[in-house]
């Protein structure tokens, strides 16, 4: 299935250097969101875009930040992580954010992102 | 309080087993609320929505309880490809909350 494709799959970075996590969906959705998944904890939501606005910041700390330079198109940057941000990021999308369409989230295969 | 509550298992149940999922979500108002299953190393997929008249969809049954806030999963005649974790899911209307899931292995 290649309704959400992320890239890449699998990231190992230092604490200091800065890399972009990359989320593409081709469902013709207007929503997308960034989670993180972290072993024995739920899904945690981090942003919300509906038609490349942000509606939701989660209380993300700064050194994460999301770019939506369209509805297809969803980036994470990264910048002096720790080693606790080491988790599964995933992306997903749904056909807007309120109601019905809000109901179905597709996910993308997410990024395992290890911080050293 | 965590918005959505499930058993974290582990399940092991035999082949052909029936095995019941609870979750409790905190958040009176939720509107919506879900099945989703994520095998190990991929993503969430969902596998069916809950409904107050409970509904059903071959050998999984789900049903919601509002007045206790209270969602079920039930699995009939396990194969061994249920194996998987299971993720409860509440849309609150703002928000998506998952529950940390129920690990669930069919054993042949």
């Amino acid at each position: 299935e290649t309704g959400v494709t992320q890239t890449p799959r699998h990231l190992v970075m230092g604490m200091t250097n800065k890399k972009s996590l990359k989320c593409e969906q081709h469902l013709g959705h207007n929503a997308m969101y960034w989670y993180k998944q972290s072993a024995k904890k739920p899904l945690e939501l981090m942003f919300v875009y509906n038609f490349k606005e942000q509606t939701e910041n989660n209380s993300v700390p700064s050194r994460f930040s999301p770019e939506c330079p369209n509805s297809s198109h969803l980036f994470l940057h990264l910048h002096t992580l720790q080693p606790e941000d080491s988790a599964l990021y995933l992306c997903a999308s749904s056909p807007g954010t309120s109601g019905i369409e809000a109901d179905t989230q597709y996910f993308g295969p997410g990024t395992r992102l290890t911080v050293l | 309080r965590k918005e959505v509550e499930q058993d974290p298992g582990p399940f092991n149940v035999p082949e052909g087993a029936t095995v019941a999922f609870n979750c409790t979500y905190s958040n009176s108002a939720s509107q919506s609320f879900f099945w989703y299953r994520q095998d190990c190393r991929k993503e969430p997929k969902l596998l069916m929505s809950v409904y107050s008249s409970g509904n059903e969809d071959g050998r999984f049954t789900a049903q919601l309880n509002r007045a206790s806030q209270y969602i079920s999963l039930l699995i009939r005649d396990s194969k061994l490809s249920d194996s998987a974790t299971y993720l409860c899911v509440v849309n609150t209307g703002n928000q998506f909350y998952f529950g940390t899931g129920t690990s669930l292995t069919v054993i042949p």
